[in-house]
């Protein structure tokens, strides 16, 4: 099946760092999404991408489609505590959009 | 704040129960899904219900056993399930056309115990 690899599987940042995780794929999606994850709770929605080579910001967060429609990266600027947790890419595929592919998470940690 | 709700939010049961997990949402969205994930993985996809319909079940056990009982209402059935089932189960909603633009919108989650 399709396999997103999503990097880093980790970080250990200092508050304030800026952080960059991106995620790959050798098929092409018409919509990548970024969640975080808290412990115990479900998904929640950070930034959805639905154009190749959209730029989107929310916050200090900044995502974009790659123009090759196989990748995107997620950019969290000046890191603070309430950052921590997991962060998950999806793809919507071409076909068989209802299945999502999820990366396997990167879970950052942050000392303050 | 998630506008898809999940009860209970966490449930404790034994092999020989019956129990169900609800899910509602209030966003119109023609398409809900269940999925399942373990500690420290991804959630993996379960059902997907479309206008009512199941339109995709992921080789689920029968003792997983879904309900649409309208538009708003998702729910999961669980019988004769074993230990290995424990898991946070997650459902989900999104509009149903299949188009870009189609972001699907996760529930805090039912934490599942079986003994």
């Amino acid at each position: 099946g399709q396999q997103l690899n999503q990097s880093p599987q980790s970080m250990f940042i200092q508050e304030g760092e800026d952080v960059s995780m991106n995620c790959t794929s050798s098929s092409i999606f018409n919509t990548w999404l970024w969640y975080k994850q808290d412990p115990g709770e479900g998904p929640v929605l950070l930034i959805a991408l639905y154009k190749a080579g959209e730029l989107t910001s929310n916050g200090r967060l900044t995502a974009q489609f790659g123009i090759t429609r196989k990748d995107s990266f997620l950019n969290i600027s000046a890191s603070i505590p309430s950052d921590v947790g997991i962060y998950f890419c999806a793809g919507r595929p071409i076909q068989g959009a209802q299945k999502l592919v999820f990366g396997q998470g990167t879970r950052l940690t942050i000392n303050p | 704040d998630t506008e898809v709700t999940q009860t209970p939010k966490h449930l404790v049961m034994g092999m020989t129960n019956k129990k169900s997990l609800k899910c509602e949402q209030h966003m119109g969205h023609r398409a809900m899904y269940w999925y399942k994930q373990k500690a420290k993985k991804p959630p993996e996809l379960m059902f997907v219900y479309s206008y009512e319909k199941l339109s995709i079940n992921e080789s689920v056990p029968s003792r997983f056993s879904p309900e649409c009982p309208n538009s708003s209402l998702l729910n999961l059935h669980l019988h004769a399930l074993q230990p290995e089932d424990s898991a946070l189960y997650l459902c989900a909603s999104s509009r149903a056309d299949g188009s870009s633009g189609n972001t699907i919108y996760f529930g805090e989650g039912s934490w599942l115990t079986v003994v």
